[in-house]
C-alpha cells in the first residue's frame, strides 16, 4: 500500500525557533510537495521537488525552505517560526509520469 | 496558470437528498482533475479522478463527477446524502509544469448534512 509518512501529527513550537517537518515516502516517487492548509484557503503549495537536491518555489515560499538529500525524504524548514505559520502542513508525493498525488496525514503546527 | 474555483464555500443538504458540489477549472488543454474528501481531523482521501478517459467518472461511496469541457466544469454529485458524507471537499487540477504534474487545489466546500 502507498505510504506517505509525516514524522509528527502535532507540534507546538515557540516563536523564533527553527522547526523541521519531515516527510518520507516509500513509493520511489520523483516528485514531493509541501502544502499549507488554512480554513477557507484550501491547500497552498509552499515548495516542491522533482528530484534529489532539486527544488522549486510554490505559491507561498516566504519564511520556508526545504531539503531533499535522499529521494524518499523531503523536509520543510521554518528558519525562525512565527505565529502566522501556525497551520496544518501536508506532504505529498507523486510519480513524474502520473498526475495523481498521495498525501500524508498532516502535521498541525502551533507557534506560540 | 491553471486554477480551480469551487463555487460554494458551504453546501447544506438534508439526509437522503441529492448532493451537488460545483467546480470550474481554467486550462488551456485537457487537464487531470480530482476530487478529495477530508473528514474532521483526518487526512485527504481520493474520491475520484478524471484523466481523459470517460467523461463520467464514478468514485467511492456513491459519488460521481462529470467532466464537461464546453463548460470547463467538473461538478461532484451523489444521489442521496448520508450523515457520514459531512466533510470538506476539494477539487484539484494537476497541470503539467516543467515536466511535473503540480496539484492545484480549490478553496474547498464544506458539506453539511442535516438529519
Amino acid at each position: 500500500d502507498v505510504k506517505v509518512t509525516q514524522s509528527s501529527r502535532y507540534l507546538v513550537k515557540r516563536t523564533g525557533e527553527k522547526v523541521f517537518l519531515e516527510c518520507v515516502q516509500d513509493m520511489d516517487h520523483e516528485n514531493m510537495f509541501w502544502y499549507r492548509q488554512d480554513p477557507g484557503l484550501g491547500l497552498r503549495l509552499i515548495y516542491f521537488s522533482y528530484d534529489v537536491k532539486m527544488k522549486e518555489k510554490g505559491d507561498i515560499p516566504e519564511g520556508y525552505s526545504v531539503s531533499r538529500e535522499k529521494k524518499e525524504r523531503f523536509s520543510l524548514i521554518l528558519e525562525s517560526a512565527s505565529t502566522n505559520q501556525t497551520s496544518m502542513y501536508l506532504c505529498a508525493s507523486s510519480s513524474q509520469w502520473v498526475a495523481e498525488a498521495f498525501f500524508g496525514q498532516g502535521t498541525r503546527l502551533t507557534v506560540v | 496558470a491553471q486554477s480551480v474555483t469551487q463555487l460554494d464555500s458551504h453546501v447544506s443538504v438534508s439526509e437522503g437528498t441529492p448532493v451537488l458540489l460545483r467546480c470550474n477549472y481554467s486550462s488551456s488543454y485537457s487537464p487531470s482533475l480530482f476530487w478529495y474528501v477530508q473528514h474532521p481531523n483526518k487526512g485527504l482521501q481520493l474520491l475520484l479522478k478524471y484523466t481523459s478517459a470517460a467523461t463520467l467518472v464514478k468514485g467511492i461511496n456513491g459519488f460521481e463527477a462529470e467532466f464537461k469541457k464546453s463548460e470547463t466544469s467538473f461538478h461532484l454529485t451523489k444521489p442521496s446524502a448520508h450523515m457520514s458524507d459531512a466533510a470538506e471537499y476539494f477539487c484539484v487540477v494537476s497541470p503539467l509544469s516543467g515536466g511535473s504534474y503540480i496539484p492545484t487545489f480549490g478553496r474547498g466546500t464544506s458539506l453539511i448534512v442535516h438529519p
